[in-house]
């Protein structure tokens, strides 16, 4: 049980690049998490997925897009990475909902957009 | 939407006393209070959790208090030792998918 992956691990981009970053995990769980962690901002939602097929914006959505692909795998998306993008990347999962379940979280990625 | 705060932002104590810290929330309709510890360089890990009908919960050397009317929850660490140092992250949550996390705590357990 792999439990949440996440790649890739570190990526630099320069301004204006895209990228994807992807997630999954192997628990059948019904909802998934993009958080971001700064420096003394704590983790903040960016996006969320509490079932296969939908997707809803978390408190720091501008700037990034997302796609749940399946129940395994939900990937984050910069279109246009700027320097206010770097950051740690955090994926989670849960069984969600009413349950008010543990979430696991991935190992991160590092971004730094330069 | 809701507004977690933390105090203190840093916390030190002598091995085997005892750490608290503490969140308030601003949205009472919250009613999940997870704690996340994450040790350095690692992903954060729950360590605790309290729902809204229960005002406090032990695990061993760790508690967690809830005060509904007061709207804050505090974690409460016990006979500390050094692999207790980490940043603890309090969250609140009333749908159980979009979390608000406090800044983070970051203990140090002084040998």
């Amino acid at each position: 049980n792999a439990g949440v992956t996440q790649t890739p691990k570190f990526q630099v981009l320069k301004t204006g690049q895209s990228m994807t970053l992807q997630c999954a995990q192997d628990m059948n769980h019904n909802s998934m998490y993009w958080y971001r962690q700064d420096p003394g901002m704590g983790l903040r939602l960016i996006y969320y997925s509490a079932s296969e097929g939908t997707t809803d914006k978390g408190e720091v959505p501008n700037g990034y897009n997302v796609s749940r692909l399946n129940k395994r795998e939900f990937s984050l998306r910069l279109e246009s990475a700027a320097p206010s993008q770097t950051s740690v990347y955090f994926c989670a999962s849960s069984k969600g909902g009413l349950a008010y379940t543990e979430q696991f979280f991935g190992p991160g990625t590092r971004l730094t957009v330069l | 939407g809701e507004n977690v705060e933390q105090h203190p932002s840093t916390l030190s104590v002598q091995e085997g006393d005892s750490a608290v810290i503490k969140c308030t929330y601003s949205d009472s309709a919250s009613n999940y209070f997870p704690w996340y510890k994450q040790e350095l360089g690692k992903r954060p890990q729950l360590i605790i959790d309290i729902r809204s009908n229960v005002g406090e919960k032990k695990d061993q050397r760790i508690a967690v208090t809830l005060n509904k009317t007061a709207k804050h929850f505090s974690l409460h660490i016990t006979e500390t030792q050094p692999e207790d140092s980490a940043v603890y992250f309090c969250a609140a949550s009333k749908t159980g998918n979009q979390f608000y996390f406090g800044t983070g705590t970051s203990l140090t357990v002084i040998p």
